[in-house]
Order: structure tokens, then sequence, then C-alpha cells
């Protein structure tokens, strides 16, 4: 019964230094997302993929790169972290493809990223 | 404009009392309205969605949507302090993508 799982839970990077946020789903769904959240600010989307070898920018895609490794993951890559990256990622998932208006999202717990 | 705006707030109401959230939209083709309770440092949760246009009621929530003037709000009676988190306003629009409002803080005081 775990939905959406994210690793790491927290993880705290120099400026310049590499990472890539793991994310997984047990639902069989089609659909998969990246989102930041910042203060003030809502969840803003990064990258999506709409079904398994498929993936497209969102609204703030600079300085990410994604990977639909297969149906249940979905990683983000951070290739040289900035201060400007330092927020919290959550990644969710979603039964329908991208056109269908009524399925619902569900989040995992979210990574907490600080880049120094 | 955004293209979903929220008062960010905070909204404080006494305990009892109904809490209104407001959300506005700016694409017209939007097909699907949600909104998701997020405690502090937790992740979001969905709690309501509509689609149609009038009121939907689930317990002391109550969601109202008006296309016409691209308006989604969420009542929420007999407040408790337990309803103390950040409410959410998702649209799914046109394209598919599900896109948030800023959050609105909602404190409900005993």
């Amino acid at each position: 019964n775990a939905g959406v799982t994210q690793t790491p839970k927290f993880q705290v990077l120099k400026t310049g230094q590499s990472m890539t946020l793991q994310c997984a789903q047990d639902m069989n769904h089609n659909s998969m997302y990246w989102y930041r959240q910042d203060p003030g600010m809502g969840l803003r989307l990064i990258y999506y993929s709409a079904s398994e070898g498929t993936t497209d920018k969102g609204e703030v895609p600079n300085g990410y790169n994604v990977s639909r490794l297969n149906k249940r993951e979905f990683s983000l890559r951070l290739e040289s972290a900035a201060p400007s990256q330092t927020s919290v990622y959550f990644c969710a998932s979603r039964a329908g493809t991208a056109s269908s208006h009524l399925n619902i999202q569900y989040f995992g717990a979210g990574t907490r990223l600080s880049v120094l | 404009q955004k293209e979903v705006e929220q008062n960010s707030g905070p909204l404080s109401v006494p305990e009892g009392a109904i809490a209104s959230l407001n959300c506005t939209y700016s694409d017209r083709g939007s097909q699907s309205f949600f909104w998701y309770r997020q405690y502090s440092g937790k992740s979001p949760e969905l709690i309501m969605f509509i689609y149609s246009n009038g009121d939907k009621e689930d317990g002391r929530f109550t969601a109202q949507l008006n296309k016409a003037s691209q308006y989604v709000s969420l009542l929420i009676r007999d407040s408790q302090p337990s309803d103390s988190a950040t409410y959410l306003c998702a649209v799914r629009n046109q394209g598919g993508k599900l896109i948030f409002g800023q959050g609105t803080e909602l404190s409900v005081k005993p």
C-alpha cells in the first residue's frame, strides 16, 4: 500500500554537485510528475511524463532532466545544483493520460533539498 | 496574470465557524478542479474535486464552481483546529496539466 515513494527524504548539496531524486509508484499509473514547492509559490511543474517513454517540460524545467525508466519509475536529475534549486520536490502520479481530466493525482512525501 | 490565483492569507477563523476559501483561474477551457490540503511539512492530499457548475458537498466540505465567472471555492463548515493547514486550489487546464495556486493558509482558533 505504498502509493508514491520518493527517495531521499532530505539532501544537502554543495553548489555544482549533481544528484538524482528517485520516484516510484505502485498504482500502475500512466502519468507521473515532478513539482517543486517554494514558500508562497504553490507547486510548480518541472517535468511530466504522460506515459512510459515520453517526457515533457513543465513550467520550470531549466536546470533539470528527467528519465521515465519504466512505468513505475520517474527520476529527476540536477546536473549542477544551484542555490536557487533549494526547494521541496514532490513527485506525483495519476491513472489517466494527459488529456483525461478527472483522474486524481497522488503525491509522494517529498524531498527537502538544500543547495549551499 | 497567474493561471490560478488564491488569496495567500493567512485566513483566521474561530472554531465552529465557516471558513471560505476562494480561487480564480484564467483558462476558460479548464475542465476539472481540485482542492488539496497540505499540513506543514507534509505532502498535499486531495479533499475535494468538482467538474460541474454548482455545489458539491462531502461532509463538512462544500466545493462550489462557477465556470462563467472562472471561480471555484471551498467552504468548511464547523471548522476545527485540525483543519488548520494550507489549502491548494488546482485546475486541470485544456492541455491536461494540473496547475496549482499559491495556497491559502487557514488557521482555526480554539
